[in-house]
């Protein structure tokens, strides 16, 4: 079964500092990646996501991330951090199966605090 | 467009009891999934349905069921509710109809507690 690991729990970090936060997965086959956000008091959206081609995508609000298959790893990046990026972040991982792939396997998530 | 929508948005039942969650999906979209979050488990996928019909189950006891109808409408009823069972539930809907979206909508949740 795959697994996805997110190593940071809380990162707090002052406005305009760069961010990066990690996501590793077990999965040793051909996989979809997602990065989901979910603001204070709001749903679950849809930050940036990967299935093939330039494994550097680019998502809403700045963020980024980059699939590096090597090293099974989906980090998310983002240069300069705003208040308003306050929220829990989480890293998915889904298998292509012939009709979709609606079962995503979340991350734990990670809390990220900015401090103005 | 409208969203997601769950109710109830919150709930309180005992040990024993059973609950039912209702979930619209945004409309045209016709697959549901449904999650589980919890403080020390995160999200855990719990099942999937598509044109009423179940694609996808978690490794979820069989106390948790789900159903779809023909208006992509879903419900999930848990019974014999237990402690652990409080969590917040969270339904998603997607466009797919049979490619890849990867792009699941979600609603705000249906916040259990079993005491």
């Amino acid at each position: 079964a795959q697994s996805v690991s997110q190593h940071n729990h809380h990162v707090i970090l002052s406005e305009a500092a760069s961010l990066e936060l990690g996501c590793n997965y077990s999965y040793g086959g051909t996989v979809n990646l997602f990065w989901y956000v979910q603001y204070p008091g709001q749903h679950l959206q849809l930050l940036l996501k990967y299935f093939s081609g330039d494994p550097l995508v680019k998502g809403i609000k700045g963020f980024e991330a980059e699939f590096i298959k090597s090293k099974f790893s989906f980090n998310l990046r983002k240069p300069s951090v705003q208040w308003s990026d306050t929220a829990e972040y989480f890293c998915a991982v889904a298998q292509p199966p012939n009709f979709g792939n609606e079962k995503l396997t979340f991350g734990t998530g990670t809390r990220l605090t900015i401090i103005p | 467009k409208a969203g997601v929508t769950q109710t109830p948005r919150y709930l309180i039942k005992t040990r024993g009891q059973q609950v039912t969650l209702s979930c619209s999906p945004i409309s045209g979209h016709r697959s549901v999934s449904w999650y589980q979050q919890t403080p020390g488990q995160g999200l855990q996928f719990l099942f999937e349905y598509f044109s009423e019909t179940q694609r996808n189950k978690g490794n979820f006891p069989g106390r948790f069921s789900g159903r779809q109808f023909s208006n992509s409408r879903s419900e999930m009823n848990v019974s014999t509710l237990e402690l652990g069972d409080s969590a917040l539930y969270l339904c998603a809907s997607s466009t797919k109809s049979g490619g890849n979206t990867g792009e699941l909508f979600f609603g705000e949740g249906s916040r259990l507690t079993v005491l």
